[in-house]
């Protein structure tokens, strides 16, 4: 079990926007951590996408965004497109643990 | 250009130690602030952090896996080594190596990641 909740799936037609929400506990998230998250097109590496909470490194297309609130955090991509297919991960650094943590993933199908 | 590449065996036979290396390029570990972590993910399943080593050799490990982890770095030939014993087909999974950041308290993530490489554990 995973040690940040993600939903296991979200879907969306083309063009449209979905959220991916991960939540944390009071070790990470909740302790003030940053949150990062991770692609994962099918049959390749990690990716990633958005680092600091908010920030997009070079290359990755405006239409992803991220937030963070208290100890939770979400992903949002507008205009869907069928490229974005994949899973995607949120990370996060848990202070008592001193580790890395990751979500369980979610895999986003466009319809 | 960061770039990172994992190689090992592909397959391990029950209660064997593996040995991974990665191989980067674009940075040094002996720069302040570098850091390279492992990273796992079983077949189908979500990603696991294993250990990281730093620029001035401190290194960390996963609670659960600790006892049977060791991560070394040479900086010379630029590779970090991981070792895990007791190798179980639970830990059949992809492993990768990546580039970890962490410039101040509670700011952590892996900016570049190798292409991973499949280790299976079976007799």
């Amino acid at each position: 079990q995973s040690v940040l909740m993600q939903p296991p799936s979200v879907s969306g037609a083309p063009g449209q926007r979905v959220t991916v929400s991960c939540t944390g506990s009071v070790s990470d998230i909740g302790a003030g951590s940053d949150v990062h998250w991770y692609q994962q097109l099918p049959g390749t590496a990690p990716k990633l996408l958005i680092y600091r909470n908010t920030r997009r490194p070079s290359g990755v297309p405006d239409r992803f965004s991220g937030s963070k609130s208290g100890a939770s955090a979400s992903l949002a991509i507008t205009g869907l497109q069928a490229e974005d297919e994949a899973d995607y991960y949120c990370q996060s650094y848990d202070i008592n643990l001193d580790a890395s943590v990751f979500g369980g993933g979610t895999k986003l199908t466009v319809l | 250009q960061v770039t990172l590449k994992e190689s090992g065996p592909a397959l391990v036979e029950p209660t064997q130690t593996l040995t991974l290396t990665c191989t980067f390029s674009g940075f040094s570990l002996s720069t302040r602030g570098m850091r390279v972590s492992w990273i796992r993910q079983p077949p189908g399943k979500a990603l696991e952090w294993l250990a990281r080593v730093d620029w001035d050799d401190d290194k960390f490990y996963s609670t659960s896996l600790k006892t049977r982890l060791t991560i070394s770095k040479d900086t010379s030939k630029n590779q970090v080594v991981l070792t895990m014993t007791n190798m179980d087909p639970v830990d059949t999974a992809t492993y990768y190596c990546a580039r970890t950041l962490f410039p101040e308290a509670r700011v952590f993530w892996h900016d570049y990641w190798g292409q991973g490489t499949l280790v299976t554990v079976s007799s």
